[in-house]
């Protein structure tokens, strides 16, 4: 039974198109994270959201926004994708804070043209 | 300064060897939390462990164990007879803290080979 669900699995877009990655989640955990990660290197955590509240990493774009409309869906918008933001996506969920275990979903593949 | 080293960044080993993935961690914090999770080349983060500061107990899963060690700052993980679906990258990570506020870190993970 899929926990996290994101869609597309791969996505690919033109430079500076506008994109969007969704995450749902049927565990009703309070926290949803956003993570990056480039080939061969430890994911990067973009931002989070602790219920509504919406907490972004310091070095995290401008380019990059977050919305949660509800408990179980986050989406992350690349509002001018560059070939640089070319990377897997993971969204990942906890029941409360990152001390606690993560679960996460098989990540978006995104590819930049 | 790392919080978590992964120092192996490729290990290979022949199906069936024992093979064993090296993590040090760094904090100041008294109350931590240490995770392993796998990564295989679905790209999926599969959960493996969680481990809190105050349990130094030794784990073992199948063919998993872990061992945590304080003194050392080490929680290492070992595949026993490893077999090919073993393949995959594997991330230490630490949580510091007990607040929504804390931080979490990955180590720069080890790529695991299983030679059939």
């Amino acid at each position: 039974d899929a926990m996290v669900i994101q869609n597309p699995r791969y996505q690919v877009t033109q430079f500076g198109k506008p994109v969007t990655l969704s995450c749902s989640q049927t565990l009703n955990h309070n926290v949803m994270y956003w993570y990056q990660q480039k080939s061969s290197q430890a994911p990067k955590l973009l931002f989070h959201y602790y219920d509504k509240d919406f907490n972004n990493e310091a070095d995290t774009p401008d380019n990059f926004q977050s919305r949660r409309p509800n408990t179980s869906f986050c989406f992350l918008d690349i509002r001018s994708p560059g070939l640089g933001d070319a990377a897997m996506y993971l969204c990942a969920t906890s029941r409360t804070g990152r001390w606690e275990t993560q679960y996460f979903g098989p990540g978006t593949r995104l590819l930049v043209l | 300064a790392q919080k978590v080293t992964q120092a192996q960044t490729e290990i290979s080993v022949v199906e069936k060897e024992d093979v064993t993935l090296d993590c040090v961690y760094e904090t100041r914090d008294t109350t931590y939390y240490l995770f392993w999770y796998k990564q295989p080349p679905s790209g999926e983060l599969v959960f493996l462990i969680r481990r809190n500061s105050f349990d130094e107990q030794n784990e073992i899963s199948g063919r998993y164990s872990w061992n945590f060690q304080k003194s050392t700052s080490s929680f290492n993980f070992t595949i026993t007879a490893s077999q090919v679906v073993d393949s995959a990258v594997y991330f230490c990570a630490l949580s510091e803290g007990s607040n929504t506020g804390n931080q979490f870190y990955f180590g720069t993970g080890t790529s695991l080979t299983v030679i059939p």
